[in-house]
């Protein structure tokens, strides 16, 4: 079963652009994690939040987390068409290891 | 260094018949992971290591699906009598260490078709 549903399912926007990712989840959780996923490249970890962090920051991605309202956001500044990709948040429980549950994705596409 | 990597990189069956996928970890990484993707959907749990032997194997759909680790390194997820819907791309993960908030490094994957 997946926890994570990622919002929206697709997105297209212009090169230079913001794009912004939201992921909600429905248990308790430690970590949040989001992955991008492109063809031919197999999945790549982006960031890790900690249940106990609200926002991160790496390069041009933000993303936020809000325990309370259990959902997160992932912001990518500037995009450029190299961003174009699948992009899935991922949730490990609150059991004390890892077994990590991933969204459905956002589907991204950055036009040059 | 070297990723995770994952043979073959594509491997076509047919109904009924039995399927070996291997996973090498990253050098040192304790624990291993098997996930199934589906088209259009995220990765869906089917087990996990730590050393040697199967944490938890919950995610594992039913009793064709056996996976072995034992040397603590390289991965061989087993399915047997495959059918139709086994088709998908089979992942495999490994990290450092077992526990919370390490990351998982992903192989490119198995696509696996039964046909």
């Amino acid at each position: 079963s997946q926890q994570g549903e990622e919002d929206p399912q697709a997105l297209s926007i212009q090169e230079g652009e913001n794009a912004t990712m939201n992921c909600s989840y429905k248990t308790s959780i430690n970590n949040l994690q989001w992955y991008r996923q492109n063809s031919g490249r197999g999945l790549v970890h982006l960031i890790l939040i900690r249940s106990n962090e609200r926002e991160k920051h790496s390069g041009r991605l933000r993303v936020t987390l809000d325990t309370s309202k259990k959902s997160s956001s992932l912001l990518i500044t500037a995009s450029r068409a190299a961003d174009t990709a699948s992009y899935f948040c991922a949730t490990d429980g609150s059991g004390g290891y890892q077994k990590v549950t991933f969204g459905i994705g956002t589907k991204l596409q950055v036009i040059p | 260094g070297a990723g995770v990597s994952q043979t073959p990189s594509n491997k076509v069956t047919e109904k009924g018949k039995y399927v070996e996928l291997r996973c090498d970890p990253i050098s040192g990484h304790t624990a291993l992971y098997w996930y199934r993707q589906s088209l259009g959907q995220g990765p869906e749990f089917l087990i996990y290591f730590q050393g040697t032997g199967a944490a938890d194997d919950s995610g594992l759909p039913n009793d064709r699906f056996f996976a072995v680790r034992p040397e603590g390194s390289v991965s061989t997820l087993k399915i047997q009598r495959t059918e139709r819907g086994d088709s998908a791309v089979y992942l495999c993960a490994s990290s450092l260490q077992a526990g919370n908030g390490y990351e998982q490094y992903f192989g490119p994957g198995t696509r696996l078709t039964v046909t």
